[in-house]
C-alpha cells in the first residue's frame, strides 16, 4: 500500500526557478527520505529527515517535515536542466518490518 | 567500479517460463532489496533479505522466490512468469536497517512477458 503521496505528479519550470514537491503520508513515521530518479535509471538518495526534525539542507536542497500534518516538502532552489527527473518520498514507520513505502512521485521537467 | 550492478537490463520472455534476475553489489551491505516499478504504484517491495541464507517477503511476493546464498548476490527467480509481471525490477542495498539509512539502488531490469 502506498504511504507517501506526492504532488504534483507533474511540473515544468524554467531553469533558475525554485522547484517544491510535496509529499503527505497517512500513518505516524520514523524517518522521511527522498529520492530522486533519472530516466531508465535507478534511484538516488538525496536527503533524510527523521521525525523528531524540522527542516534539513543539502547544497540547493531543503526539506521540510510537519508531522502533525503528516506532510514533507522537497524545495529545489536555482533549479537547472540536470534536475529534470521524478522525485519519490520514502517513509519507514513504526514495526514496519523494515519496509520503506515509496510514494508514486513528481515528475519535474527543467526547461532551458 | 564499487557498485550494484542489475543483469539483464532488458529481458523479453513469454508466459509460463522460468526468469531469473541478478543482482550484485560490492560494498558488502548486509541489506538487499527487491522492488517493482509500475505506472501509478510507485515502487513496491517484493522480498528483501538481512544477510546471507535470511530472507523475508515484502508486500507484492507472490509468484517470486529469492535466494541469498552469498552476501554479494540476491538473485530473483520467476518460476513461472505472467503478464502482470511484467515491469521494471530494482535491485538495492543498504549497510543497515534503521530506516535511516540510504538504500542504493542498481539501474533496473526492464522485463517483459508476452
Amino acid at each position: 500500500s502506498q504511504q507517501g503521496e506526492e504532488d504534483p505528479q507533474a511540473l515544468s519550470i524554467q531553469e533558475g526557478e525554485n522547484a517544491t514537491m510535496n509529499c503527505s503520508y497517512k500513518t505516524s513515521i520514523n524517518n522521511l527520505q527522498w529520492y530522486r530518479q533519472n530516466s531508465g535509471r535507478g534511484l538516488v538518495h538525496l536527503i533524510l529527515i527523521r521525525s523528531n526534525e524540522r527542516e534539513k539542507h543539502s547544497g540547493r536542497l531543503r526539506v521540510t517535515l510537519d508531522t502533525s500534518k503528516k506532510s514533507s516538502s522537497l524545495l529545489i532552489t536555482a533549479s537547472r536542466a540536470a534536475d529534470t527527473a521524478s522525485y519519490f518520498c520514502a517513509t519507514d514507520q513504526p514495526g514496519s518490518a523494515r519496509q520503506l513505502t515509496f510514494g508514486s512521485g513528481t515528475q519535474l521537467t527543467v526547461l532551458p | 567500479d564499487a557498485g550494484i550492478t542489475q543483469s539483464p537490463r532488458y529481458k523479453i520472455t513469454e508466459t509460463g517460463r522460468q526468469v531469473t534476475l541478478m543482482c550484485h553489489q560490492t560494498w558488502s551491505h548486509s541489506y538487499m532489496f527487491w522492488y517493482r516499478q509500475d505506472l501509478g504504484h510507485g515502487l513496491r517491495l517484493i522480498y528483501y533479505s538481512a544477510a546471507a541464507d535470511i530472507t523475508d517477503k515484502g508486500e507484492v511476493p507472490d509468484g517470486y522466490v529469492v535466494s541469498r546464498s552469498k552476501t554479494e548476490n540476491f538473485p530473483l527467480t520467476l518460476e513461472s512468469a505472467t503478464r502482470s509481471q511484467t515491469s521494471v525490477y530494482f535491485c538495492a542495498s543498504s549497510e543497515g536497517w534503521l530506516g535511516n539509512q540510504p538504500q542504493h539502488f542498481g539501474d533496473g531490469t526492464r522485463l517483459s512477458i508476452l
